[in-house]
């Protein structure tokens, strides 16, 4: 069974530009959540989508938005990139909301704004 | 207020040896969940051990147990028989009833050879 996939590996881009990261789910798991990982630092959450919907979205302007398809996969897009939006970007997915639900987590975007 | 604290940025430990990595909490929930994820330097984040706030019993996996002190709010990590493998990130997080998954800001372990 496939785990949680996210593309691209690597991002570049410079700033003032808008930078969009993919991730598909495992299979059958409806909540997918996005957190943010600047260096040297812990996960920061930014988004949780279920079911289509915003669930919840952490402390982060909204220039950091996204969307969930029908098939369970989302899209993190950033704005506006500035320097500091420079980090590792991790998605995870997980089969119910329930506090004993693990969170399986992807292998990350690294993206870098120069 | 911090929801989990990891008050060890590094550690090394020589391999075969247990080494301890602490982890305190911070909820006003009766129901939450710990767990205990492993970052290698590939970056994903690999899921090591689960223990629930109502689970009487100390969680274990393979060479991974968690010391479970619901009173002190900790929640440490015990590696047993290190191996150089071992060697990563590691991060304590806790889910809240209202799904809310915080994490600490991580120990880097170094098992020497």
């Amino acid at each position: 069974e496939a785990g949680v996939t996210q593309s691209p590996t690597h991002l570049i881009k410079t700033r003032g530009q808008q930078a969009t990261l993919r991730c598909s789910p495992i299979s059958g798991h409806t909540s997918v959540y996005w957190y943010q990982q600047a260096l040297g630092l812990g996960l920061q959450f930014l988004l949780w989508y279920d079911e289509g919907e915003e669930r919840n979205r952490g402390n982060f302007p909204p220039r950091f938005s996204g969307r969930q398809f029908p098939n369970y996969s989302s899209e993190l897009n950033v704005n506006a990139l500035e320097l500091e939006d420079s980090a590792l970007y991790l998605c995870a997915s997980s089969l119910g909301e329930a506090s004993n639900e693990k969170l399986f987590f992807g292998s990350g975007t690294q993206l870098s704004v120069l | 207020a911090q929801k989990i604290t990891q008050t060890q940025p590094g550690m090394f430990v020589q391999e075969k040896e247990a080494v301890t990595l602490d982890c305190t909490y911070d909820t006003s929930d009766q129901s939450y969940g710990l767990f205990w994820y492993k970052q290698p330097s590939s970056g994903e984040m690999i899921f090591l051990i689960y223990q629930g706030s109502y689970d009487e019993q100390n969680a274990t996996e393979g060479r991974y147990s968690l010391n479970f002190q619901k009173a002190r709010k900790s929640a440490n990590l015990v590696i047993s028989a290190s191996q150089l493998g071992d060697s990563a990130m590691y991060f304590c997080a806790m889910r809240d009833g209202a799904n809310n998954l915080f994490f600490g800001t991580g120990t880097r372990l170094t098992v020497i050879p």
